[in-house]
């Protein structure tokens, strides 16, 4: 089935520095969603995007959606530690549009 | 609305016992997904119901596990018998129409198969 890739698996950084992170497909997308999951938490959806080069802002989150709609970003400007957690994305595949899941990333960030 | 509802939250089992897993999804929504998490393999999609009639089981291991959804408002995810292979943390998250509208997860259930 489709997959898509989340590389790296996990992110250190500095609170206050930016952070961006990918999401990429090697097929063109329909749409493409981001979760959020905290430590010992579930999953709570963002943000969906469907149009060819959407870009969505949520506070210090920026979303956007790839021209050729095979990958996608997200980028968080000035990180707190409430940004902590696993960012997932996930697509809709196949003819029966069930929802998969990339391997997430992991963000850490040092006070 | 309660948001979607997962019983029991932990689990923890002996090899060989027949765990059930329960879901109440949230009222309207008509598609209903069981997700498995793992660090390993992180959030793999086990079974997914439309209208209470499974779609795609393609994520399912094996013959141990079954998932049925008898009416709109409960889903089951059974395991049996049980191995310490398949300790997780078993998501059930629901959605107004398919993947394509936004999916609401329950807290789930954390499975320890001893």
């Amino acid at each position: 089935g489709q997959q898509v890739m989340q590389i790296p698996q996990y992110q250190h950084v500095q609170e206050g520095e930016d952070f961006t992170t990918y999401c990429n497909s090697s097929t063109t997308l329909s749409n493409i969603q981001w979760y959020k999951q905290r430590p010992g938490g579930h999953p709570v959806f963002l943000i969906q995007l469907v149009k060819s080069g959407e870009v969505k802002k949520q506070k210090r989150l920026t979303f956007q959606f790839g021209e050729a709609k095979k990958n996608s970003s997200l980028h968080i400007t000035a990180t707190q530690t409430t940004d902590v957690g696993t960012y997932f994305c996930a697509v809709t595949t196949g003819a029966n549009s069930k929802l998969t899941f990339g391997k997430g990333i992991t963000l850490s960030v040092r006070p | 609305d309660a948001g979607v509802i997962q019983s029991p939250r932990h689990e923890v089992t002996e090899m060989g016992q027949e765990v059930t897993l329960r879901c109440k999804p949230i009222s309207g929504h008509n598609s209903l997904f069981w997700y498995r998490q793992t660090m390993m393999r992180g959030l793999e999609l086990l079974i997914y119901f439309n209208n209470n009639v499974p779609i795609d089981d393609s994520g399912m291991p094996e013959d141990r596990f079954s998932a049925k959804m008898p009416n709109a408002s409960f889903s089951t995810l059974k395991i049996q018998p049980s191995e310490p292979r398949d300790s997780a943390v078993y998501f059930c998250a629901s959605s107004f129409y398919q993947g394509n509208t936004e999916a609401f997860f329950g807290q789930g259930t954390r499975l320890t198969v001893v």
